[in-house]
């Protein structure tokens, strides 16, 4: 059974860049038929994609966020990380990592979830 | 604002069906047959219910479908059930990567 933990720091201050960390659990990075990736939701809103990251390092990006944003993984460690930069209030969120089906059904699905992280921009 | 479009809100009677619209255009849902839906609960992960338009993974009551006509996706519950009761999002693929969101529905079980 696949899991996934985020883990990160709860609060950011405005201007720092913002780290979180994904474990995988019950399943490897390196499989060729996923992406991982990173989606987000402010409180009381909607889900928003960040980025995805293959276990060659290939990567992709929402066009909103690319700019500030930085996905990359440890295939040691079964994990990969996000960066955001430059955060504001507006990056005030949950957090999620997911698992993203590839050439595996079912395709161009986020099938597993993290449980998520609440990370404040406090000011 | 959201790249696919939804109503923000949705109901139906218990037992009854209601069906919830993803709008998107002819680059994405109208160019691909990779639409999903997601189910969420408050202080909850999403949780996949369709995919690839109309399929459904394991586990997923039949009372959940999807389907798609030009750029428009749709899913349907049926036989209205009181944990039906949620947000439910739209997905889908927009080419190279580009992975498209909908502002979500929120579902109410009359």
């Amino acid at each position: 059974q696949l899991q996934l933990q985020e883990s990160g720091p709860g609060l950011v201050a405005p201007s720092e860049t913002l780290s979180l960390s994904c474990r995988i659990s019950g399943g490897s990075i390196t499989n060729p038929a996923y992406y991982w990736g990173w989606v987000r939701q402010p409180p009381g809103k909607g889900l928003e994609w960040i980025a995805i990251i293959f276990y060659t390092g290939s990567s992709y990006y929402n066009p909103s966020l690319e700019s500030r944003v930085t996905i990359s993984r440890d295939t040691s460690n079964n994990r990969f990380s996000l960066e955001l930069a430059s955060v504001t209030a507006a990056d005030t969120a949950v957090y999620y990592c997911a698992r993203y089906c590839h050439s595996a059904t079912p395709r161009r699905s986020f099938d597993s979830w993290g449980q998520g992280t609440l990370v404040t921009v406090f000011s | 604002q959201s790249a696919l479009a939804q109503p923000p809100s949705a109901s139906g009677s218990l037992g009854q069906s209601v069906t919830i619209s993803c709008s998107g255009t002819s680059s994405d849902i109208g160019n691909y047959n990779y639409v999903s839906w997601y189910q969420q609960h408050p202080g909850k992960a999403p949780r996949l219910i369709v995919y690839e338009v109309s399929k459904r993974p394991s586990g997923v009551p039949d009372r959940f479908s999807g389907s798609k006509s030009d750029n428009t996706a749709s899913l349907t519950v049926s036989g209205l059930q009181p944990e039906d009761e949620g947000d439910y999002y739209c997905t889908a693929y927009g080419g190279t990567y580009k992975l498209l969101f909908g502002g979500g529905t929120k579902l109410t079980v009359l």
